[in-house]
């Protein structure tokens, strides 16, 4: 059992190129989220899905876009990288929100 | 806006003590609270959760007291172990879809 499985782990990219970071969950979890986490600080939520279809904005949305075609894929993508994109990216799944949520192992995303 | 936050940044105790972490949290609609603990390099792991109508629950050497009225959080751990030694953080959910996190705390065991 994989459970959550985030790629690529490294990634470094330019200011002003794209890219989509990687989620997939074999659980049949129904709600998914992303959250980002800058040194030394808690866990921001950027967007999250109740459900495959249905996707909503976060705490800290600007700048990335996701979609759920899929009960176990939930990627999100840059879309114009950023210096203060530069982060932890992190891959959240659970039943339900209110619920423990498993989470990936990250992806350490540098963009010069 | 609502925030969880942390008394401690960095928590120093010595091998087979007790540890508490403490949180503070500012939404009295919060229904829902986590801990989490985050080892170097690694994603947030669940330690134990509850919900707003229960005080305490216990896991296994881990507790977690839940204080309504000041809006408080705290994870006991009994015997504090080396493989203890992690950043521990506490989450809550307003009975929305979103989960809050705090700033963590570094627990830190002495051998």
């Amino acid at each position: 059992n994989a459970g959550v499985t985030q790629t690529p782990k490294f990634q470094v990219l330019k200011t002003g190129q794209s890219m989509t970071l990687q989620c997939a969950q074999d659980m049949n979890h129904e709600y998914m989220s992303w959250y980002r986490q800058d040194p030394g600080m808690g866990l921001r939520l950027i967007h999250y899905s109740v459900g495959a279809g249905i996707t909503d904005q976060g705490e800290v949305p600007n700048g990335y876009n996701v979609s759920r075609s899929t009960t176990e894929d939930f990627p999100l993508r840059l879309l114009s990288a950023a210096p203060s994109q530069t982060s932890v990216y992190f891959c959240a799944s659970s039943y339900g929100p209110t619920g423990p949520q498993h989470f990936g192992d990250g992806t350490r995303l540098s963009i010069l | 806006g609502e925030s969880v936050g942390l008394h401690l940044p960095t928590l120093s105790v010595q091998e087979g003590d007790n540890s508490i972490i403490n949180c503070a949290y500012s939404n009295s609609a919060s229904d829902y609270f986590i801990w989490y603990k985050q080892e170097s390099g690694k994603g947030p792991q669940f330690i134990i959760d509850i919900r707003s109508n229960m005080d305490k629950r216990q896991g296994q050497r881990v507790t977690v007291l839940l204080n309504k009225t000041v809006k408080h959080l705290s994870l006991q751990i009994a015997a504090t172990q080396p493989g203890d030694s992690a950043v521990y953080f506490c989450a809550e959910n307003n009975a929305g879809n979103m989960l809050t996190f705090g700033g963590g705390t570094r627990l830190m065991v002495k051998p």
